[in-house]
């Protein structure tokens, strides 16, 4: 069976510092992997879509990056974190295909980033 | 643009009375909408979905929703709550012009009391 991981669970950083975020998938290939971000306050908001290694797609500009270094592995950064990137981060995970059919997006347990 | 509206932002309901979770939303095209709960600390777990088809839409734990073009709404309902419910609750839509992008209402937190 298919598992995602997410880690740091909790992570409390002053502004300026760097950031990374780690999120690997278990037990597929291939798959499409997301980064939400949910604010207080608000709804959920795709950040980054990949579908394979080194395969980026950024939704909305923002003072973060991601990257994929290895096909189950997908990785949430900043160089230097600001007060509005606090929030409850969630990576995502989908059964890469070429069909445009939609196939269910599998959620993480998130980590929740406080920027002080 | 597609969004997605969830009136309420708190609800409290008794254990064993009935729920209705409100969601509106806007999307062009024929929408595929789901609905997320996410308990305390967790990710979020799907609760059901609506592609086509019958618009009275069966999900996990007893819950359903209710697909209504007129009135661009996709409720939850669930006739008896249980204290294991209480949680947060997502309705979403897909929007497949790209990504399979979801985009997430605010939330309803529901808090249920003994």
């Amino acid at each position: 069976s298919q598992t995602i991981h997410q880690w740091p669970a909790t992570l409390v950083q002053p502004v300026g510092s760097p950031l990374s975020l780690e999120c690997t998938v278990e037990g597929t290939s291939n798959p499409n992997l997301y980064w939400y971000r949910q604010a207080a306050g608000r709804g959920l908001q795709l950040l980054f879509y990949s579908i394979g290694i080194d395969q980026i797609s950024s939704e909305v500009p923002q003072n973060l990056s991601a990257s994929r270094p290895q096909d189950r592995q997908f990785i949430l950064s900043s160089k230097k974190l600001l007060l509005s990137d606090s929030g409850f981060y969630l990576c995502a995970w989908e059964h890469g295909t070429f069909s445009s059919a939609y196939n269910e997006q599998f959620f993480g347990p998130g980590t929740r980033l406080t920027v002080l | 643009a597609q969004s997605v509206t969830q009136p309420d932002i708190h609800i409290t309901v008794s254990e064993g009375a009935s729920l209705e979770l409100r969601c509106n939303y806007s999307y062009g095209a024929t929408p595929y909408l789901f609905w997320y709960v996410q308990s305390p600390g967790q990710g979020l777990q799907l609760l059901l979905k609506y592609f086509s088809g019958d618009t009275l839409v069966q999900g996990i734990k007893g819950f359903e929703a209710e697909f209504k073009r007129s009135q661009s709404s996709f409720n939850l309902r669930k006739p008896s709550v249980h204290w294991s419910d209480a949680a947060e609750y997502f309705c979403a839509v897909l929007d497949q012009t790209g990504a399979n992008n979801l985009f997430f209402g605010t939330g309803t937190r529901l808090t249920v009391i003994p």
